[in-house]
């Protein structure tokens, strides 16, 4: 089963940041928050993955609490080419453990 | 970098028939290949792991005879549903983990492959 904890459905507005939370609060110590996305039809894309400390790439930013019992990814000027299904996993760095996706947010960026 | 293909990407097959599907990783080497299936407005359900020269791993409910998984070399990963189904049809996806210290064990999905069973 998954672990963490999203909300079915967002909308944003285009051009405004769209920030997904996303609760993990038996998360272990040596597990690092994933998010991926997945456009429809499409597989899933890395986004971003972090520990501890906030990490930001190109695109995006992702912001976990002190005690990395929640995060949130941040789309800083969404698109209509961000609407998807956003998934936050969490998982060990190391070994074989697969992903375990939940059913995700459905992020809806409207015109 | 850390692209993975799949081919092909959409298949239609008649009822009883057996269909392949390849997952490559296009620039770096995977040791582990992952296999899911997802069907309509349903999130991604882990079939299998794909280990390299050995054989597969599967999850609960997931017949190893109807899907056949083979990890010849580090960069291929082959399903093939063997005597498929109209209950087979669904959307496969394929996964390759790059545990180069770079990209830190992340994994990387392809394209999806789209089965019909007639």
């Amino acid at each position: 089963d998954a672990k963490t904890t999203q909300p079915p459905s967002m909308d944003c507005a285009e051009g405004r940041a769209a920030n997904l939370p996303c609760n993990h609060s038996t998360i272990s110590g040596n597990e690092y928050v994933y998010w991926y996305r997945q456009i429809h039809s499409q597989g899933p894309q890395y986004i971003i993955h972090g520990l501890k400390n906030n990490e930001t790439n190109e695109m995006a930013s992702l912001i976990i609490t002190e005690d990395r019992k929640s995060s949130t990814l941040i789309l800083p000027h969404a698109t209509l080419r961000d609407t998807a299904v956003y998934y936050c996993i969490v998982r060990v760095l190391s070994g074989n453990t697969p992903l375990v996706f939940g059913k995700g947010t459905r992020l809806s960026v409207i015109a | 970098g850390a692209v993975v293909s799949q081919h092909p990407s959409w298949v239609i097959c008649k009822s009883g028939t057996s269909v392949k599907i390849e997952c490559r990783s296009l620039d770096f080497q995977a040791t582990t290949m992952f296999w899911y299936r997802q069907f309509p407005k349903q999130s991604l359900m882990l079939m299998a792991t794909s280990n390299e020269g050995s054989k597969a791993t599967y999850e609960q409910g997931v017949e190893k005879d109807k899907f056949l998984i083979n990890h010849a070399s580090l960069t291929l990963s082959t399903l093939t549903v063997t005597s498929a189904h109209p209950e087979d049809s669904s959307f496969y996806i394929c996964s390759a983990r790059d545990q180069t210290s770079a990209k830190g064990n992340t994994q990387y999905f392809g394209p999806g492959t789209r089965l019909t069973v007639l």
